[in-house]
Protein backbone atom coordinates (compact mmCIF):
# COMPACT_ATOMS: atom_id res chain seq x y z
CA UNK A 1 0.00 0.00 0.00
CA UNK A 2 1.18 3.73 -0.43
CA UNK A 3 2.30 5.29 2.23
CA UNK A 4 3.71 8.80 3.16
CA UNK A 5 5.90 9.46 6.08
CA UNK A 6 6.87 12.96 7.52
CA UNK A 7 9.66 14.10 10.38
CA UNK A 8 9.81 15.26 12.71
CA UNK A 9 6.67 15.79 13.93
CA UNK A 10 7.86 19.15 16.21
CA UNK A 11 10.64 21.28 16.07
CA UNK A 12 12.31 24.66 17.94
CA UNK A 13 14.74 26.08 16.15
CA UNK A 14 15.97 29.58 17.32
CA UNK A 15 16.52 31.98 14.20
CA UNK A 16 18.84 32.22 12.32
CA UNK A 17 19.41 28.13 12.41
CA UNK A 18 19.15 25.87 9.24
CA UNK A 19 16.02 23.90 8.28
CA UNK A 20 15.87 19.94 6.95
CA UNK A 21 12.55 18.80 6.78
CA UNK A 22 12.40 15.33 4.96
CA UNK A 23 9.30 13.67 3.13
CA UNK A 24 9.42 10.42 1.82
CA UNK A 25 6.50 8.31 -0.23
CA UNK A 26 6.43 4.42 -0.03
CA UNK A 27 4.34 1.89 -2.54
CA UNK A 28 4.23 4.27 -5.67
CA UNK A 29 6.69 5.27 -8.11
CA UNK A 30 7.73 8.54 -9.63
CA UNK A 31 4.73 10.71 -7.70
CA UNK A 32 3.91 14.38 -7.84
CA UNK A 33 5.01 15.83 -4.29
CA UNK A 34 4.23 18.39 -2.64
CA UNK A 35 5.25 20.93 0.30
CA UNK A 36 2.27 23.16 2.20
CA UNK A 37 2.28 25.40 5.29
CA UNK A 38 -0.25 26.13 7.40
CA UNK A 39 0.22 29.33 8.88
CA UNK A 40 -1.94 30.81 12.35
CA UNK A 41 -5.36 30.41 11.23
CA UNK A 42 -6.24 28.04 8.70
CA UNK A 43 -5.50 28.65 5.06
CA UNK A 44 -2.49 26.45 3.44
CA UNK A 45 -0.30 27.68 1.38
CA UNK A 46 0.89 25.26 -1.43
CA UNK A 47 5.06 26.31 -1.38
CA UNK A 48 6.55 23.99 -3.73
CA UNK A 49 5.53 20.47 -6.57
CA UNK A 50 8.04 18.20 -7.92
CA UNK A 51 6.94 16.03 -10.85
CA UNK A 52 10.28 14.49 -10.99
CA UNK A 53 13.51 13.93 -9.38
CA UNK A 54 15.78 16.94 -9.66
CA UNK A 55 12.23 18.97 -10.73
CA UNK A 56 11.31 21.91 -8.79
CA UNK A 57 8.44 24.68 -8.80
CA UNK A 58 8.34 27.53 -5.93
CA UNK A 59 5.11 28.95 -5.67
CA UNK A 60 5.64 31.54 -3.14
CA UNK A 61 8.99 33.83 -3.25
CA UNK A 62 10.35 32.92 0.49
CA UNK A 63 13.37 31.96 2.80
CA UNK A 64 12.68 28.55 2.09
CA UNK A 65 14.15 25.93 -0.99
CA UNK A 66 13.24 22.37 -1.83
CA UNK A 67 14.90 19.62 -3.72
CA UNK A 68 14.04 15.68 -4.75
CA UNK A 69 17.42 13.85 -4.40
CA UNK A 70 15.72 10.35 -4.94
CA UNK A 71 12.03 9.23 -6.58
CA UNK A 72 10.70 9.18 -3.55
CA UNK A 73 11.91 11.80 -1.36
CA UNK A 74 11.44 15.46 -1.00
CA UNK A 75 12.90 17.72 0.87
CA UNK A 76 12.32 21.41 2.61
CA UNK A 77 15.42 23.42 3.55
CA UNK A 78 16.57 26.63 4.83
CA UNK A 79 19.77 28.03 5.36
CA UNK A 80 18.87 30.61 8.28
CA UNK A 81 15.16 30.74 9.29
CA UNK A 82 12.96 33.21 9.98
CA UNK A 83 10.53 34.16 12.99
CA UNK A 84 8.13 34.03 10.21
CA UNK A 85 8.90 30.51 8.82
CA UNK A 86 6.85 29.47 11.96
CA UNK A 87 3.97 26.89 11.03
CA UNK A 88 2.99 24.06 10.00
CA UNK A 89 4.69 21.94 6.89
CA UNK A 90 2.58 19.81 5.34
CA UNK A 91 4.16 17.17 2.50
CA UNK A 92 1.24 15.41 -0.35
CA UNK A 93 1.22 13.56 -3.22
CA UNK A 94 -1.36 12.85 -5.25
CA UNK A 95 -2.44 9.22 -6.75
CA UNK A 96 -4.36 8.74 -9.71
CA UNK A 97 -8.48 8.59 -9.37
CA UNK A 98 -8.06 9.50 -5.54
CA UNK A 99 -6.48 12.65 -5.36
CA UNK A 100 -4.14 14.09 -1.95
CA UNK A 101 -3.00 12.46 0.87
CA UNK A 102 -0.89 14.65 3.58
CA UNK A 103 1.18 13.15 5.97
CA UNK A 104 1.03 14.23 9.31
CA UNK A 105 3.08 17.60 9.36
CA UNK A 106 5.65 18.78 11.25
CA UNK A 107 4.95 21.91 13.52
CA UNK A 108 8.04 24.19 13.55
CA UNK A 109 8.37 26.84 15.87
CA UNK A 110 11.19 29.50 15.19
CA UNK A 111 12.12 31.58 18.64
CA UNK B 1 -6.01 33.28 -9.95
CA UNK B 2 -8.67 30.84 -8.66
CA UNK B 3 -10.77 32.03 -6.05
CA UNK B 4 -12.16 28.79 -3.01
CA UNK B 5 -14.84 30.50 -0.45
CA UNK B 6 -16.26 28.14 2.04
CA UNK B 7 -19.24 28.83 4.65
CA UNK B 8 -19.86 29.46 7.22
CA UNK B 9 -16.59 30.24 8.77
CA UNK B 10 -17.58 28.31 12.31
CA UNK B 11 -20.11 26.20 13.27
CA UNK B 12 -21.10 24.84 16.50
CA UNK B 13 -24.22 22.07 16.75
CA UNK B 14 -25.54 19.83 19.48
CA UNK B 15 -24.52 16.18 19.06
CA UNK B 16 -27.14 14.85 16.76
CA UNK B 17 -27.89 17.57 14.71
CA UNK B 18 -27.20 17.70 11.00
CA UNK B 19 -25.58 20.23 8.76
CA UNK B 20 -23.97 21.57 5.51
CA UNK B 21 -21.25 22.97 5.03
CA UNK B 22 -20.78 25.31 1.39
CA UNK B 23 -17.59 25.29 -1.18
CA UNK B 24 -18.18 28.03 -4.27
CA UNK B 25 -14.84 28.01 -6.49
CA UNK B 26 -14.71 31.12 -8.97
CA UNK B 27 -13.34 29.29 -11.96
CA UNK B 28 -13.54 25.86 -13.83
CA UNK B 29 -11.77 23.33 -11.79
CA UNK B 30 -10.31 19.76 -12.89
CA UNK B 31 -11.68 18.01 -9.54
CA UNK B 32 -12.37 19.14 -5.42
CA UNK B 33 -11.64 17.39 -2.51
CA UNK B 34 -13.10 17.67 0.80
CA UNK B 35 -10.67 17.41 3.88
CA UNK B 36 -11.29 17.16 7.97
CA UNK B 37 -8.34 18.46 9.86
CA UNK B 38 -8.57 16.80 13.35
CA UNK B 39 -7.39 18.23 16.42
CA UNK B 40 -3.94 16.68 15.82
CA UNK B 41 -3.16 18.48 12.74
CA UNK B 42 -3.97 15.44 10.23
CA UNK B 43 -5.64 16.35 6.99
CA UNK B 44 -8.03 13.19 6.62
CA UNK B 45 -9.22 12.93 2.79
CA UNK B 46 -13.06 12.50 2.86
CA UNK B 47 -14.40 12.87 -0.27
CA UNK B 48 -12.58 12.73 -3.97
CA UNK B 49 -15.49 14.28 -5.75
CA UNK B 50 -15.87 16.25 -9.17
CA UNK B 51 -19.53 15.79 -9.63
CA UNK B 52 -22.32 14.10 -8.48
CA UNK B 53 -22.91 12.73 -5.50
CA UNK B 54 -20.93 10.60 -2.74
CA UNK B 55 -21.39 9.25 0.35
CA UNK B 56 -19.44 7.46 3.69
CA UNK B 57 -21.21 6.30 6.40
CA UNK B 58 -22.79 10.16 8.27
CA UNK B 59 -20.78 11.97 5.36
CA UNK B 60 -22.18 12.88 2.46
CA UNK B 61 -20.81 15.85 -0.78
CA UNK B 62 -21.82 16.76 -3.73
CA UNK B 63 -20.49 18.58 -6.80
CA UNK B 64 -22.34 21.01 -8.90
CA UNK B 65 -19.20 21.49 -11.39
CA UNK B 66 -21.26 23.50 -14.07
CA UNK B 67 -22.47 25.44 -10.97
CA UNK B 68 -19.29 26.07 -9.56
CA UNK B 69 -19.97 24.70 -6.20
CA UNK B 70 -19.92 21.78 -3.41
CA UNK B 71 -21.52 21.06 -0.20
CA UNK B 72 -20.47 18.48 2.82
CA UNK B 73 -23.32 17.19 4.57
CA UNK B 74 -23.00 15.67 8.26
CA UNK B 75 -25.71 13.89 9.39
CA UNK B 76 -26.00 12.88 13.14
CA UNK B 77 -23.46 14.62 14.25
CA UNK B 78 -20.38 13.32 17.11
CA UNK B 79 -18.20 15.09 19.06
CA UNK B 80 -15.47 13.50 16.98
CA UNK B 81 -16.78 15.27 13.90
CA UNK B 82 -15.45 18.28 15.60
CA UNK B 83 -12.08 20.13 13.57
CA UNK B 84 -11.49 22.51 10.72
CA UNK B 85 -13.35 21.25 7.45
CA UNK B 86 -11.33 22.16 3.78
CA UNK B 87 -12.77 22.40 0.58
CA UNK B 88 -9.70 22.31 -2.09
CA UNK B 89 -9.61 22.16 -6.10
CA UNK B 90 -7.71 20.62 -8.53
CA UNK B 91 -6.57 23.78 -10.89
CA UNK B 92 -4.09 24.47 -13.49
CA UNK B 93 -0.98 22.36 -14.30
CA UNK B 94 0.72 20.19 -12.08
CA UNK B 95 -2.21 18.87 -10.45
CA UNK B 96 -2.16 22.08 -7.73
CA UNK B 97 -4.53 21.88 -5.01
CA UNK B 98 -6.34 25.17 -4.05
CA UNK B 99 -7.68 25.96 -0.27
CA UNK B 100 -10.17 27.43 1.02
CA UNK B 101 -9.89 28.95 4.05
CA UNK B 102 -12.13 26.21 5.81
CA UNK B 103 -14.98 25.90 8.62
CA UNK B 104 -14.27 24.98 11.76
CA UNK B 105 -16.76 22.81 13.39
CA UNK B 106 -17.31 22.09 17.04
CA UNK B 107 -20.30 19.51 18.38
CA UNK B 108 -21.63 20.06 21.37
CA UNK B 109 -22.16 16.90 23.85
Amino acid sequence: SQTIHQWPATLVQPVGSPLSLECTVEGTSNPNLYWYRQAAGRGLQLLFYSVGIGQISSEVPQNLSASRPQDRQFILSSKKLLLSDSGFYLCAWILQGYGYTFGSGTRLTVV
Amino acid sequence: GIQVEQSPPDLILQEGANSTLRCNFSDSVNNLQWFHQNPWGQLINLFYIPSGTKQNGRLSATTVATERYSLLYISSSQTTDSGVYFCAVFYNQGGKLIFGQGTELSVKP
